[in-house]
C-alpha cells in the first residue's frame, strides 16, 4: 500500500498478557518511529528506528517494552505483561526526508 | 528543556479570521520544520514543511521560520470550521523527529 499500515487497528487484553503491534512503513522509508497517545494528551515518543538499528529508545516506559525492526521495513512492538496504564494509541510512523508519515494507529485497551 | 515547545494554549478565532500559531525549539542545527494537524480520534496528519528562513505558502496555509529567533509558527488564513483541530510542531534535532504538546484551535462559526 501507499500508506503506513498497523495492525490490529484495535486490541483488548487482559492485565497481564504479551501483545505484539505491527507496523508497515512506506516503503523505502529509513526511519521508523513509535509513539503513544492517551486521551487527550500529546504524543509520547517511544522508540526511533534508523533502518534496523534503534539510536534512541529512549522513551520506552519500562522494560516490559521491546521493539525490533527487521530488513528495514516492518517493525514489532511488544509489551509484555500487559498492565491497565499501557492503555493507549501506539501510533507509528516512516520518514525519508520530507516529514513523517503516520499509520491509523492501534488502540490498545487493558481490562 | 524540550527541544521543541508549543506554550499556547487552546485557540479560539472566528470563522474567517488568521489563526496564529507559535513553536520555538532548542537545537540551533535543526534544520527541518513540520506543522501537523490532528483531528479528535485521528492520526497526525503532515500539512507543512519548511527549512529555509523566510515565509512558505500553501493554500491558507502560511509557515514562517527564523532561525536567528528559532521559532516557527503557521498561519492559517480565512480560518473554517474544519480548520478545527490539534495543531503539532515538529523539528529534527539530532536527526529524531521531536514534536511539541501542540495546540488545540476551534474556529467558531
Amino acid at each position: 500500500g501507499a500508506g503506513v499500515s498497523q495492525s490490529p487497528s484495535n486490541k483488548v487484553t487482559e492485565k497481564g498478557k504479551d501483545v505484539e503491534l505491527r507496523c508497515d512503513p512506506i516503503s523505502g522509508h529509513t526511519a521508523l518511529y513509535w509513539y503513544r497517545q492517551s486521551l487527550g494528551q500529546g504524543l509520547e515518543f517511544l522508540i526511533y528506528f534508523q533502518g534496523n538499528s534503534a539510536p534512541d529508545k529512549s522513551g520506552l516506559p519500562s522494560d516490559r517494552f521491546s521493539a525490533e525492526r527487521t530488513g528495514g521495513s516492518v517493525s514489532t512492538l511488544t509489551i509484555q505483561r500487559t498492565q491497565q496504564e499501557d492503555s493507549a494509541v501506539y501510533l507509528c510512523a516512516s520518514s525519508l526526508a520530507e516529514g513523517a508519515f503516520f499509520g491509523q494507529g492501534t488502540r490498545l485497551t487493558v481490562v | 528543556q524540550k527541544e521543541v515547545e508549543q506554550n499556547s494554549g487552546p485557540l479560539s478565532v472566528p470563522e474567517g479570521a488568521i489563526a496564529s500559531l507559535n513553536c520555538t525549539y532548542s537545537d540551533r542545527g535543526s534544520q527541518s520544520f513540520f506543522w501537523y494537524r490532528q483531528y479528535s480520534g485521528k492520526s497526525p496528519e503532515l500539512i507543512m514543511f519548511i527549512y529555509s528562513n523566510g515565509d512558505k505558502e500553501d493554500g491558507r496555509f502560511t509557515a514562517q521560520l527564523n532561525k536567528a529567533s528559532q521559532y516557527v509558527s503557521l498561519l492559517i488564513r480565512d480560518s473554517q470550521p474544519s480548520d478545527s483541530a490539534t495543531y503539532l510542531c515538529a523539528g529534527v534535532p539530532d536527526y529524531k523527529l521531536s514534536f511539541g504538546a501542540g495546540t488545540t484551535v476551534t474556529v467558531r462559526a
